[in-house]
């Protein structure tokens, strides 16, 4: 079965300090791939996408995101947290159809940000 | 464009009860799929309607159903509810299947 897998359940950094949140997926074929990010209580927002094409993803809030075949993985990056980017990140990947749903999320990562 | 709304934001209900669910999604979208999630099991796909029809159905017993309208809003219905029914629903939307789902901002239900 499809699944996703982000390693680390907390993380901590620094404001100013960079960032690297971990997935991996496992899925058959040519994989369209998602980050989101939940602030508590509220929904999901999209924060970037993978459908094809360049492996290296723009997102919103300075986000960006690698997807490598070989690993894979779609690790999400940020050169610089802000205080406000604190909040819980999740990765998915779109499968469409079965009973897992069109999409599959990871268990997420919840970032905290230390002045 | 309005995002995806969802109605109502919160939600008491005691066992036993049955609980109505109303997800609004972005005008021109026609797919609408339902998420439960739990901080133990996380993210789960509940099921999907797209033109009326539900497209696709997540293991979840029977009391939990939905539809959606001609104008794509869409309804979850939980009935006999259960403690372990406790969660946060989302609702999300696509202009059709195997595009990029939107979020709401999830309606937050207890039961007691």
């Amino acid at each position: 079965a499809q699944s996703v897998t982000q390693p680390d359940i907390h993380i901590t950094v620094s404001e100013g300090a960079s960032l690297e949140l971990r997935c991996n997926y496992s899925y058959g074929a040519t994989p369209y791939l998602f980050w989101y990010v939940q602030s508590p209580g509220q929904g999901l927002q999209l924060l970037l996408k993978y459908f094809s094409g360049d492996t290296l993803v723009q997102g919103i809030k300075g986000f960006e995101a690698e997807f490598k075949r070989s690993q894979s993985s779609f690790n999400l990056r940020k050169p610089s947290v802000h205080w406000s980017d604190a909040a819980e990140y999740f990765c998915a990947v779109g499968v469409y159809g079965g009973s897992q749903g069109n999409l599959i999320f990871g268990k997420g990562t919840k970032l905290s940000v230390k002045p | 464009k309005a995002g995806v709304t969802q109605t109502p934001r919160y939600l008491i209900k005691t066992r036993g009860q049955q609980v109505t669910l109303s997800c609004s999604p972005i005008s021109g979208h026609r797919s609408v799929s339902w998420y439960q999630q739990t901080p133990g099991q996380g993210l789960q796909f509940l099921f999907e309607y797209f033109s009326e029809t539900q497209r696709n159905k997540g293991n979840f017993p029977g009391r939990f159903s939905g539809r959606q309208f001609s104008n794509s809003r869409s309804e979850m219905n939980v009935s006999t509810l259960e403690l372990g029914d406790s969660a946060l629903y989302l609702c999300a939307s696509s202009p059709r299947t195997e595009e990029t789902q939107y979020f709401g901002p999830g309606t937050r239900l207890l039961v007691l």
